[in-house]
């Protein structure tokens, strides 16, 4: 189930289960978002990107939906894996023109054995 | 191809000194983004430099911060007589020109004492 931990919310998912995180992004100008994971002690781990003239994009094991009516985007993890527990965090890009991303606050993901 | 490169990984420093963080872009990159990133919390946009160009710097304070990228060497994030509140983890993205992409470094972790 998901949960709000001290920071931030977390979401405890069973091995093999599908995984889907969720993501509110704040202005309705961006062109560009990406989904990135990171492990403990270490940098943004690109995933997954997708444009705004597109409303899903599929990777390997990896879906992402935008929803631009209610600035909305998830990722979904098929056979959520031991090795996908880390911090997943999204980014909005494309305003002002200087490519900066404005990234959410992030949701931990913890799969159980 | 190497990817980003940060150095120090780890930097300690009392208050009042100084703090100089490195970033190398990837290859054929030429435009750098630095991020800061406290626990727990998202990445936060500082500065998008370009060759020896500030593109943006709406997200880095004003007083102490600065940071350069010089046509030849890595892009510097300059912290000077720095506070504890300044410890964090500091992240550096590298993009190719004209590509809203980006590549990010494993981080520099900053502790101030």
């Amino acid at each position: 189930g998901e949960s709000v931990g001290l920071h931030l919310p977390t979401l405890s998912v069973q091995e093999g289960d599908n995984s889907i995180i969720n993501c509110a992004y704040s202005n309705s100008a961006s062109d560009y978002f990406i989904w990135y994971k990171q492990e403990s002690g270490k940098g943004p781990q690109f995933i997954i990107d997708i444009r705004s003239n597109m409303d899903k994009r599929q990777g390997q094991r990896v879906t992402v939906l935008l929803n631009k009516t209610v600035k909305h985007l998830s990722l979904q993890i098929a056979a959520t894996q031991p090795g996908d527990s880390a911090v997943y965090f999204c980014a909005e890009s494309g305003t002002s023109g200087t490519y900066k991303y404005i990234f959410g606050t992030g949701t931990r993901l913890k799969v159980l054995a | 191809n190497a990817g980003v490169m940060q150095n120090p990984r780890h930097l300690v420093r009392r208050r009042g000194q100084e703090a100089r963080l490195r970033c190398s872009p990837m290859k054929g990159h030429s435009h750098v983004y630095w991020y800061r990133q406290l626990p727990e919390e998202g990445l936060k946009f500082m500065v998008y430099l370009q060759k020896e160009n500030i593109i943006d710097e709406s997200g880095m304070p004003k007083e102490r911060f600065s940071a350069e990228f010089p046509k030849e060497g890595p892009s510097i994030l300059r912290i000077q007589q720095v506070v504890r509140g300044d410890s964090a983890a500091y992240f550096c993205a590298s993009s190719p020109s004209g590509s809203q992409e980006q590549f990010f470094g494993p981080g520099t972790r900053l502790t101030v004492l």
